[in-house]
């Protein structure tokens, strides 16, 4: 089963607007990822950020951790058509070589 | 490196079928994963090598699936007898062993099993 959940589902955006993900997890985590899949190839690993951190960045990417909550977001900030793809989220838990993948949001981005 | 490296990249089989998928992984990665991928159930573990040994394989659907990893660089899935079921798309990945790494996956097998 899995542990994440994240929606929207589906998101249609025009280039160069920002897009938001979303994501819930269950359990206490060590740390979540993020992994962009583009269609027919495999998943990439985009971030890592610790149960300890609540904001990271990495280029245009921006996620945002609220262990309260057990929530996790994803904004891609000027947004391209080779952004087009799945995203998924990845929950690792403490003492765990597990990730546990979320449902994934699939992204368009209209040129 | 060329990556996590996976074959074949599609595979149509009758069922009843022996099929083996076969993964190279990143040479000084030393954990191994194998993931489905269905549009019902999303990404489902399969099984985990550390160290080329098995050590969770409570993901592997049923005694049809088997899993192998015989040396650092190569490891096999083996689903026999093939069932339509079974039909999906199986994902190797790699990993440093640790909290902090991220997987790198391979560019996946496409079951399909008619």
């Amino acid at each position: 089963s899995q542990q994440g959940e994240e929606d929207p589902q589906a998101l249609s955006i025009q280039e160069g607007e920002n897009a938001t993900m979303n994501c819930s997890y269950k359990t206490s985590i060590n740390n979540l990822q993020w992994y962009r899949q583009n269609s027919g190839r495999g998943l990439v690993h985009l971030i890592l950020i610790r149960s300890n951190e609540r904001e990271k960045h990495s280029g245009r990417l921006r996620v945002t951790l609220d262990t309260s909550k057990k929530s996790s977001s994803l904004l891609i900030t000027a947004s391209r058509a080779a952004d087009t793809a799945s995203y998924f989220c990845a929950s690792r838990m403490d003492s765990s070589y597990k990730l546990i993948f979320g449902s994934g949001t699939r992204l368009l981005v209209r040129p | 490196d060329a990556g996590v490296i996976q074959s074949p990249r599609h595979e149509v089989t009758e069922m009843g079928q022996e099929v083996t998928l076969r993964c190279k992984p990143i040479s000084g990665h030393n954990s191994l994963f194998w993931y489905r991928q269905t549009m019902m159930r999303g990404l489902e573990l399969l099984i985990y090598f550390n160290n080329n040994v098995p050590i969770d394989d409570s993901g592997m659907p049923e005694d049809r699936f088997s899993a192998k990893m015989p040396n650092a660089s190569f490891s096999t899935l083996k689903i026999q007898p093939s069932e339509p079921r079974d039909s999906a798309v199986y994902f190797c990945a790699s990993s440093t062993t640790g909290q902090f790494y991220g997987y790198t996956f391979g560019s996946g097998t496409r079951l399909t099993v008619v």
